[in-house]
């Protein structure tokens, strides 16, 4: 089964600083890969997802932007943090291949803006 | 569009007493739907799932009864223990092809002593 790296696992970052958080999947081979961001007692609100190399998709518009450099790397970036942008960043990982279509979720990064 | 509402934001059960976490969806296209389990500070972990092919799945101590007709799945939890407090959320499959799954706020359950 496939396992979830996420780095760092906590961040303090002061406002209009940029970021870089990462997700490495081991274990399985051309995955689609997602971002989300979960506000403190909400749900999960998906930011970004992969289907391959290169290929991103955006769902909301917003000054955060995602790479695909290797197949099981997906970044999440922006060039300067807003206030706005602290919350729980999670990737998540979905086999493409077979009937599996669960998708599996990382431990998470903690990202607070101040 | 798509929606997921969960009936209760809150839910408080004794330690030993059966569990009923209730999920209502809008899309009747969604064939495919999940429960996951997150504790506090933690990443969503897998439950149990079922298809819309089935009405009724059981896993160790959790079943998930669904409900096409009103649109409306339900997770029940055996025996409730203090290791199951989180917030529990349904995510139904959308229609979309690179299957996407739709998030509600979540069921906060609470387990008391």
């Amino acid at each position: 089964s496939q396992t979830i790296h996420q780095w760092p696992a906590t961040l303090v970052q002061p406002v209009g600083s940029p970021l870089s958080l990462e997700c490495t999947v081991e274990g399985t081979s051309n995955p689609n890969l997602y971002w989300y961001r979960q506000a403190a007692g909400r749900g999960l609100q998906l930011l970004f997802y992969s289907i391959g190399i290169d290929q991103i998709s955006s769902e909301v518009p917003q000054n955060l932007s995602a790479s695909r450099p290797q197949d099981r790397q997906f970044i999440l970036s922006s060039k300067k943090l807003l206030l706005s942008d602290s919350g729980f960043y999670l990737c998540a990982c979905r086999e493409r291949a077979g009937l599996q279509e669960t998708q599996y979720f990382g431990p998470g990064t903690r990202l607070l803006v101040l | 569009g798509e929606s997921v509402g969960l009936h209760l934001p809150t839910l408080s059960v004794q330690e030993g007493d059966n569990s009923i976490i209730n999920c209502a969806y809008s899309n009747s296209a969604s064939d495919y739907f999940i429960w996951y389990k997150q504790e506090s500070g933690k990443g969503p972990q897998f439950i149990i799932d079922i298809r819309s092919n089935m009405d009724k799945r059981q896993g160790q101590r959790v079943t998930v009864l669904l409900n096409k007709t009103v649109k409306h799945l339900s997770l029940q939890i055996a025996a409730t223990q203090p290791g199951d407090s989180a917030v529990y959320f349904c995510a139904p499959q959308g229609a979309d092809s690179n299957y996407q799954l739709i998030w509600g706020a979540g069921t906060k359950l609470i387990i008391k002593p």
